[in-house]
């Protein structure tokens, strides 16, 4: 079955860090790019990162460059997000997608379910 | 603030044919791709290129360019296709990828 599984969602306080995962099955994962995007509640999508299917190619929104870093590993078919120096405004539903990109498009043909990051102050 | 701009809200009668716009610079050049999201769920993949549905979207989904705008249209809309959709492209001003701020659609 074709799917994305994110998982390390949870409570933290301002300041602190957490790292999400995602798990992926179904497909040749080191041949795709990977991003994440987020959801704050009640609000729009908001892409955050991307990483390449070689873990060559990263890219970062400026809102969370210097603090978020995207990462995988292939041999576990795995992504992840470390976050770090949470603020209250990183609180959002954060999903993971698959990524096709070509010269004049881009498309996330493919999303997790979410899991939910709260940041109190 | 997003670079790409949609409608808040738009609605539409059942069966009839609604056109959701996303307007921007960066469509002069790139496509847009569509997505479609119900309350509590994921979004999913509608309209990507210059007018592809991935298997499984009805082909009352169709997707078009001009200029600095995309549309989205639904021909025939359906009670099921009450969600909010987001447009999503290239940003010409820093970031590589952006997503429009949504439209909520209502089927009347």
């Amino acid at each position: 079955q074709v799917q994305l599984v994110e998982s390390g969602g949870g409570l933290v306080k301002s300041g602190e860090s957490l790292r999400l995962s995602c798990s992926a099955s179904g497909f040749t994962f080191s041949d795709y790019y990977l991003s994440w995007i987020r959801q704050s509640p009640g609000k729009g999508l908001e892409w955050i990162s991307y990483i390449s299917g070689s873990g060559s190619t990263i890219s970062h929104a400026d809102s969370v460059k210097g603090r978020f870093t995207i990462s995988r590993d292939n041999a576990k078919n795995s992504l992840y997000l470390q976050m770090n120096s949470l603020r209250a405004e990183d609180t959002a539903n954060y999903y993971c997608a698959r990524l096709q990109t070509t010269p004049t498009w881009d498309a996330f043909d493919l999303w997790g379910q979410g899991t939910m990051v709260t940041v109190s102050s | 603030s997003s670079e790409l701009t949609q409608d808040p809200a738009v609605s539409v009668a059942l069966g009839q044919t609604v056109r959701i716009t996303c307007h921007g610079d960066s469509l002069r050049t790139y496509y847009a791709s569509w997505y479609q999201q119900k309350p509590g769920q994921a979004p999913v993949l509608v309209i990507y290129g210059k007018n592809n549905r991935p298997s499984g979207i009805p082909d009352r989904f169709s997707g078009s360019s001009s200029g600095n705008s995309a549309s989205l249209t639904i021909t025939g809309a359906q009670a099921e296709d009450e969600a909010d959709y987001y447009c999503n492209s290239r940003d010409s001003s820093g970031n590589p990828l952006v997503f429009g701020g949504g439209t909520k659609l209502t089927v009347l």
